[in-house]
């Protein structure tokens, strides 16, 4: 019940295109849902949250969409950039919690 | 203003060493949290300090790991007698209050036990 589950575990989008990234929960008591980016040799960086009141949150390029009662979110990232080639994990925690479950992590690939 | 660093970035330890892996948060923050991760495999928590008061360590695989953060701000994790099953990164991360906030994550230790 406390897992995480991300896909795909690695994804190839051209330059210009729209990488997209799904997760899946499973306990209804997570209520922060932070996205973050690791690239090789660094920790991870926050990238961008939300929280279950909205349905969509946009920053930039980044855009994470959130389903509560499907109990998915995803994140869009638009006119993905070769800089963009990183390690992005979706994780989720509780208010009143100390822990953040991490899912798996997808491996982006863009192409110039 | 300084990041998260974590001392030493590398470490090699041959199997039953005991070692010592170092964190220096944020200034000023409040919650401290360890993280080992895996190969190939996102953070997986292992312990959370408010201040130095160890709040949950639900996470640390075995009574070999053992975390302190006796001031409030600087944290160690001890692992002794090491297994090859310890080899992992192992991440610090702080943010300034704790729940539901922003965490900060060091560069990680690198750990292989051979």
């Amino acid at each position: 019940q406390q897992q995480v589950k991300q896909s795909p575990q690695s994804l190839i989008v051209q330059k210009g295109g729209i990488s997209i990234i799904n997760c899946a929960y499973e306990n209804t008591a997570f209520d922060y849902f932070p996205w973050y980016q690791q690239f090789p040799g660094k920790g991870p960086a926050l990238l961008i949250a939300i929280r279950p009141d909205v349905s969509e949150k946009k920053e930039g390029r980044f855009t994470i969409s959130f389903n509560k009662s499907a109990k998915q979110f995803s994140l869009h990232i638009m006119d993905s950039q070769p800089g963009d080639s990183a390690t992005y994990f979706c994780a989720a925690s509780m208010t009143g919690g100390f822990k953040t479950i991490f899912g798996a992590g997808t491996r982006l690939f863009v192409k110039a | 203003g300084a990041g998260v660093s974590q001392s030493p970035r590398y470490k090699v330890a041959k199997r039953g060493q005991d070692v010592a892996l170092r964190c220096d948060p944020i200034s000023g923050h409040v919650s401290l949290f360890w993280y080992q991760q895996a190969l190939g495999q996102g953070p997986e928590f292992l312990t959370y300090f408010q201040n130095e008061a160890q709040l949950d360590k639900s996470g640390l695989p075995s009574d070999r790991f053992f975390a302190e953060r006796p001031e409030g701000s600087v944290s160690t994790l001890k692992i002794q007698r090491t297994q090859q099953e310890d080899s992992a990164v192992y991440l610090c991360a702080s943010s300034l209050s704790g729940r539901g906030e922003t965490q900060y994550f060091g560069p990680g230790t690198r750990l292989l036990v051979l």
